[in-house]
């Protein structure tokens, strides 16, 4: 089975702090997808990537960045986190692009910006 | 742009009863369609892939349905039990572009009652 697993449940950070989220998969999967969730819109894509060091924003890439140094690991920044960006945060995992592409998605990290 | 919409936004039956969920998305150009059950709190959880040549799915009470044409699908759940109970997102994967990049719709929030 995929496996995809994100470092925190919860996390509660406080305005201005930088904030890393982390998201590692088991599967050796070339696309990777953060996306944020909140109520009455639904999931929103920040940014993906689609191979190590690469990187594409996604709908809503202001106030975030990312990085992917390993193939199994895609991390989100929050460089400077405000309380807007209080969020159920989703991390997905698919292979690449000709196979079946279902998406496996990881628990979800739920933030709070104080 | 894509858009998908799903009806109703909540759902309540008794338990027993056969449902029906529906989805609809404006632009017919797509790769597949993916259908999630997500549980509060937690991440998703892939239910059925429809490939864009396929008509149907089914896995165990579960036959999702793909009209491309109307840019309709539907996820039917049969016996419906309580712990069907859970919030059930459609979401589309475009024909073109990079990294299967989905668009989702914004959930049915099932609940079967005792």
């Amino acid at each position: 089975d995929v496996k995809v697993t994100q470092s925190s449940r919860y996390l509660v950070k406080r305005t201005g702090e930088k904030v890393f989220l982390e998201c590692v998969q088991d599967m050796d999967h070339e696309n990777m997808f953060w996306y944020r969730q909140d109520p009455g819109l639904g999931l929103r894509l920040i940014y993906f990537s689609y191979d190590v060091k690469m990187k594409e924003k996604g709908d809503i890439p202001e106030g975030y960045s990312v990085s992917r140094e390993k193939k199994e690991r895609f991390s989100l920044i929050l460089e400077s986190a405000s309380t807007n960006q209080t969020s159920m945060y989703l991390c997905a995992s698919t292979p690449p692009s000709g196979g079946l592409n279902e998406q496996f998605f990881g628990p979800g990290t739920r933030l709070t910006v104080l | 742009k894509q858009e998908v919409t799903q009806i109703p936004a909540a759902l309540s039956v008794p338990e027993g009863e056969n449902l029906v969920l529906n989805c609809s998305f404006t632009d017919s150009a797509i790769y597949n369609l993916q259908w999630f059950r997500q549980d509060p709190g937690k991440g998703l959880t892939s239910l059925l892939l429809i490939q864009s040549s396929q008509r149907e799915q089914t896995s165990g009470r579960l036959n999702a349905s793909l009209d491309k044409s109307s840019g309709r699908s539907t996820l039917y759940i049969a016996a419906s039990q309580p712990g069907d109970s859970a919030t059930y997102l459609c979401a589309v994967r475009p024909r073109t572009g990079t990294a299967s990049k989905l668009t989702f719709g914004t959930g049915t929030r099932l609940q079967v009652m005792l």
